[in-house]
């Protein structure tokens, strides 16, 4: 089974510019996830998708960030402009029901805004 | 406000003894918790969980207990392994939410 792929790998933009992340979860997960990991910290969850709906965005700062799951496959996350702040490894993750099953990571993006 | 906390951002321990990883909550209303492992260059990867009404569950080397009146939780893995050695995180999530919330980590490491 094909883990969750993340694209690109590692990123890095100066401050102001954009920047889009590209996740596509394990097959048949209705359930997708984005967290955010600033070094030295835990993942901290943007937004969750279930299948192509929001479920909490809670945590996203929607004046720079937003992000869309096409067809309840794949999904793409984007900054929009970037800050320094912004500097973290962006981890995308899915579930098979977004019920109380562990989630599966990829491996990340890591963004570093100069 | 930090209602996941992971008080050790780094343990030692040789190997073949046992290693102890502690994590703390403050919200009453999470019942369901989870252990990660993460390797550099790597998403964290699930490990065990523990629902609230269980107080301990197994699973081959790991074992995690949970004391819900002091709300904490412990992953013990017993006989610690070199290629144990890597960031474990604990998250807990509330009924019905399926959201979780990620602790700060501790860096592990098993000492050949």
């Amino acid at each position: 089974e094909a883990g969750v792929a993340q694209s690109p790998r590692y990123k890095i933009i100066e401050k102001r510019q954009s920047v889009a992340f590209w996740c596509n979860p394990i097959s048949g997960h209705a359930t997708l996830y984005w967290y955010q990991q600033i070094l030295g910290q835990g993942p901290k969850l943007l937004i969750q998708f279930q299948n192509n709906g929001v479920v909490d965005d809670s945590q996203l700062p929607k004046d720079r960030f937003s992000a869309e799951r096409l067809k309840g496959v794949d999904s793409t996350l984007k900054i929009q402009p970037a800050k320094l702040e912004d500097s973290a490894v962006y981890l995308c993750a899915s579930s098979s029901s977004g019920g109380i099953n562990e989630q599966f990571f990829g491996p990340g993006t890591r963004l570093t805004v100069l | 406000d930090q209602q996941v906390k992971q008080n050790s951002p780094s343990l030692s321990v040789q190997e073949g003894r046992i290693s102890i990883l502690n994590c703390d909550y403050t919200n009453s209303m999470f019942d369901y918790f989870l252990w990660y492992k993460k390797y550099p260059a790597e998403g964290p990867t699930f490990l065990i969980s523990i629902s609230s009404i269980k107080d301990k569950n197994e699973d081959g080397r790991f074992t995690v207990f949970l004391n819900k009146s002091a709300k904490h939780l412990s992953l013990h893995i017993v006989p610690s392994q070199p290629g144990d050695s890597a960031v474990y995180f604990c998250a807990a999530s509330e009924a019905g939410t399926y959201k979780y919330i990620f602790g700060t980590g501790t860096r592990l490491k098993v000492l050949a």
